[in-house]
């Protein structure tokens, strides 16, 4: 299975600041996602991160708010600009390993707190 | 569209006590069901999957989920729990035709004590 690891591992930010957030994957994966998970409550897609082309992004979200590029097949970056602190959640990845075609792997996550 | 729905967000049992841990869906289409599980701190660990193939799916750290069409259900169970299980358990569903999108449940925290 696909190795999926994220940096930064958490942060405290300013509110009114941006932070980008990478994931790196250990193999080529045919698709990556990134999601949010809130205090306390499960997971909600984003968006899905396309090689070399704008995002998907899910209902609710933006790409002002959240910006993602994915230069590669094992790399994609999600920022969270002018953040407030209802931004404070944890960001996961994960990416969808072409021989498990059926199973997303997930990253560590990043856990942002914004003050 | 794909809906899972989680009952109970909160389950304590003892060392030692079965684990079972329901979880319920909905789909238009057949579905790919899935367990995860969060230990504190850190990301989701695929615990086990249904893919159309056997109904009742073996997973890591001894457990199992039974896939139940006439009852749209896939619970969890373990025969015998161990402190080291005390985790977020998310249930999840997608479409089996071609990639469809993950849709997790609200999740069960299970809390395991001595």
């Amino acid at each position: 299975s696909a190795v999926i690891s994220q940096k930064p591992s958490r942060d405290i930010c300013q509110r009114g600041t941006s932070l980008t957030i990478q994931c790196q994957v250990d193999s080529q994966v045919t698709m990556m996602f990134w999601y949010r998970q809130q205090p306390g409550q499960s997971l909600t897609l984003i968006a899905t991160a396309n090689q070399g082309s704008e995002a998907t992004y899910e209902s609710g979200f933006v790409i002002d708010k959240f910006p993602i590029s994915r230069p590669n097949l094992t790399f994609s970056t999600l920022t969270v600009s002018n953040m407030s602190p209802e931004d404070s959640s944890i960001y996961l990845c994960s990416g969808l390993d072409p021989s498990l075609a059926d199973t997303q792997y997930f990253g560590p996550g990043t856990r942002l707190t914004v003050l | 569209a794909q809906s899972v729905t989680q009952l109970g967000s909160h389950v304590s049992v003892s060392e030692g006590a079965l684990v079972l841990l329901r979880c319920n869906y909905s789909s238009s289409v057949p579905p790919y069901l899935f367990w995860y599980v969060q230990y504190p701190n850190q990301g989701l660990q695929l615990l086990l999957k249904y893919t159309s193939a056997a109904t009742l799916v073996k997973g890591i750290n001894g457990f199992e989920a039974e896939f139940k069409k006439s009852e749209t259900s896939f619970h969890l169970t373990k025969p015998s729990a161990h402190m080291s299980d005390a985790a977020e358990y998310f249930c999840a569903v997608s479409g089996a035709t071609g990639f469809q999108k993950l849709v997790f449940g609200t999740g069960t925290r299970l809390l395991v004590s001595p």
